[in-house]
């Protein structure tokens, strides 16, 4: 049982807009920046939203990060074949001392 | 450029021990915390272990307190983690992932693409 909940699957077809939520606590999400990452078998998982919707240098601005209270979401505008992909929240928790992952959000670009 | 690259893995019987290893080039590794970070199969990602540059403050996941010991050597470049008494769901990819911090928040940025841990008799 992960700390952060995410939906374990979505989908959306070429160009379409696609979010993903992610729900915790006031210990995690409540008052810490929430990170998104992109997981491609084989590859390292890749950071593509940090802080209040940063984007490391090289990630499309299709890709976007929203936070409101103990929720955060991330949203993948003009969604193509290659973004097909597992999605993962994080955050630090201070209750835990510790970082924190969602489950984990399967994306089918159908 | 920022890279790493684990090493170390591998298959070990149940109760047996493993050390991991994370070497680290492109950066200043000795002002960076670093952590690992594993995947077992089918699941999502479990932090594991946290190390600040300095050693001084490190941190473990309660569920493996005691078992497993993360260690740096900065003039080496590398990250380390001794696993002992492993179990069967300790089966995993094993990631070591960095900490940077920027404009107040601290991310995982970089990350290497893991050796895969396989306990099993």
């Amino acid at each position: 049982q992960s700390v952060l909940t995410q939906p374990p699957s979505a989908s959306g077809t070429p160009g379409q807009r696609v979010t993903i939520s992610c729900s915790g606590s006031s210990s995690n999400i409540g008052g810490k920046s929430v990170n998104w990452y992109q997981l491609v078998p084989g590859t390292a998982p890749k950071l593509l939203i940090y802080g209040v919707n940063q984007r490391p240098s090289g990630v499309p601005d299709r890709f976007s990060g929203s936070k409101s209270g103990t929720s955060a979401s991330l949203a993948i505008s003009g969604l193509q074949s290659e973004d097909e992909a597992d999605y993962y929240c994080a955050t630090w928790d201070d209750s835990l001392s510790g970082w924190v992952f969602g489950g984990g959000t399967k994306l089918t670009v159908v | 450029e920022v890279q790493l690259v684990e090493s170390g893995g591998g298959l070990v019987k149940p109760g047996g021990s493993l050390r991991l290893s994370c070497a680290a080039s492109g950066f200043a590794f000795s002002s960076y915390t670093m952590n690992w970070v594993r995947q077992a199969p089918g699941k999502g990602l479990e932090w594991v272990s946290s190390i600040s540059s300095s050693t001084l403050y490190i941190y473990y996941t309660d569920s493996l307190k005691g078992r497993f010991t993360i260690s740096r050597d900065n003039a080496k470049n590398s990250l380390y983690l001794q696993m002992s008494s492993l179990r069967a769901e300790d089966t995993a990819v094993y990631y070591c992932a960095r900490v940077t911090c920027s404009g107040g928040t601290c991310p995982l940025d970089y990350w290497g693409q893991g050796t895969l841990v396989t306990v099993s008799s």
